[in-house]
């Protein structure tokens, strides 16, 4: 069984600039959340992806957005990005959708915004 | 609105001594659930229990155990004889049933000395 995956790894931009981060889910879940984490402070939930449509989202800009794959992959695009948007990107994957069920997270992309 | 407060910001303990990491939570919803998380520093999160709102017997697995008490708002986690590997920072977070957006604490760095 293949665990939760995130692509790449780090990433350094300046501000104005575009990004794009990458998730596999864990082979048979449906459902994929992105979260940003901010240097010493807890995940915030960006949003939820489930069957292809956005499922909930948090306390977010338009300019984050995603995409989800009908192989359950997901993308988290940041346009014209901010010196705050630097933080630990994590993706998590579950069974079922909703945001009490067990999350299997992946090992996050560390993105520095200049 | 819900919140989630781990008061303790870093503990410092050593190698076989007992540590308990503090979470109290606020949420208006009658169902909802807790949920304690490790997050070694290879930067994954990583489940190690959910807790429903109206089930708070106590649990123990190995080394770990969880205290739910409804009447204080707490959901404290014990690790007996601590080890090196449990140096980690631990996250509580809760979300109500039929909610996509969980609430995370802001985390709890402990330290294990050998």
């Amino acid at each position: 069984e293949t665990g939760v995956t995130q692509s790449p790894t780090h990433l350094i931009k300046t501000r104005g600039q575009q990004v794009t981060l990458r998730c596999s889910s864990q082979s048979g879940h449906n459902t994929v959340s992105w979260y940003q984490q901010a240097l010493g402070q807890g995940p915030q939930f960006i949003f939820q992806y489930y069957r292809e449509e956005e499922n909930g989202r948090g306390n977010f800009p338009p300019r984050f957005s995603g995409l989800q794959f009908p192989n359950y992959s997901s993308e988290l695009n940041v346009n014209a990005l901010e010196l705050d948007d630097s933080a630990l990107y994590l993706c998590a994957s579950s069974l079922v959708a909703g945001a009490y069920n067990e999350q299997f997270f992946g090992p996050g992309t560390r993105l520095t915004v200049l | 609105a819900q919140k989630v407060t781990q008061a303790q910001t870093e503990i410092s303990v050593v190698e076989k001594e007992d540590v308990t990491l503090d979470c109290v939570y606020e949420t208006r919803d009658t169902t909802y659930y807790l949920f304690w998380y490790k997050q070694p520093p290879s930067g994954e999160l990583v489940f190690l229990i959910r807790r429903n709102s109206f089930d708070e017997q106590n649990e123990i697995s190995g080394r770990y155990s969880w205290n739910f008490q409804k009447s204080t708002s707490s959901f404290n986690f014990t690790i007996t004889a601590s080890q090196v590997v449990d140096s980690a920072v631990y996250f509580c977070a809760l979300s109500g049933e039929g909610s996509y957006i969980p609430t995370f604490g802001r985390g709890t760095s402990l330290i294990v000395h050998p």
